[in-house]
């Protein structure tokens, strides 16, 4: 079974910071999720990726698969950026037990 | 698209008392996941459907059980319910097993 770590598990900043989030696992994986999660439970969807770099907006999202090793990365951080971020796994052969997630970084964003 | 809907949103149960959640999902998705997260042991899987078929169960006792209908809806069910039940269930779907998820708003369970 997959451990998944994050790095930091809480992080303050200043609107405007550039915020890295980091993220590990141990065995090979089929797929990894970059979730979003606001205060009153709703939990949004902001990558999947499998290898490579993805951009969305002020979100970009890194994987390198040899390291086992992924990052999720805020420009121009806002406000509205503070949320829960945690990543999940998928294990390669079917990932028979689902996801695996790790515990989260708790970021909050200061005007 | 409407989005991923559970019902109820919140329940409040007492121990030894059995309860049933609902999910719809998005229109074409065909796969479902639950998940319960709670402080202590942050989100875990419970169970994913694909066309009515379980295809993958989380480390859960039995008392945890779910199901997936024609219609791609999904209900799960927790029998004999204890304390520790207490959590946000959430339900996830995609078009495909492996597929990117989209999350519902959860269902917040509070065992007394």
């Amino acid at each position: 079974k997959n451990e998944v770590e994050q790095s930091p598990q809480n992080l303050t900043a200043q609107e405007g910071e550039f915020i890295t989030i980091n993220c590990s696992y141990s065995v090979g994986i089929s797929a990894l999720h970059w979730l979003q999660q606001h205060p009153g439970g709703g939990i949004v969807s902001l990558f999947m990726l499998s290898s490579g770099k993805k951009k969305h907006g002020r979100l970009i999202a890194t994987i390198n698969i040899q390291e086992k090793h992924s990052s999720l990365h805020i420009t121009a951080s806002h406000p509205r950026d503070s949320a829960v971020y945690i990543c999940a796994v998928r294990d390669t052969g079917g990932g028979a037990d689902g996801l695996t997630f790790g515990k989260g970084t708790h970021l909050i964003i200061q005007p | 698209k409407a989005g991923v809907t559970q019902t109820p949103r919140y329940l409040i149960k007492t121990r030894g008392q059995q309860v049933t959640l609902s999910c719809s999902p998005i229109s074409g998705h065909r796969s479902v996941s639950w998940y319960q997260q709670t402080p202590g042991q942050g989100l875990q899987f419970l169970f994913e459907y694909f066309s009515e078929t379980q295809r993958n169960k989380g480390n859960f006792p039995g008392r945890f059980s779910g199901r997936q209908f024609s219609n791609s809806r999904s209900e799960m069910n927790v029998s004999t319910l204890e304390l520790g039940d207490s959590a946000l269930y959430l339900c996830a779907s995609s078009p495909q097993v492996g597929s990117e998820q989209f999350f519902g708003p959860g269902t917040r369970l509070t065992v007394l």
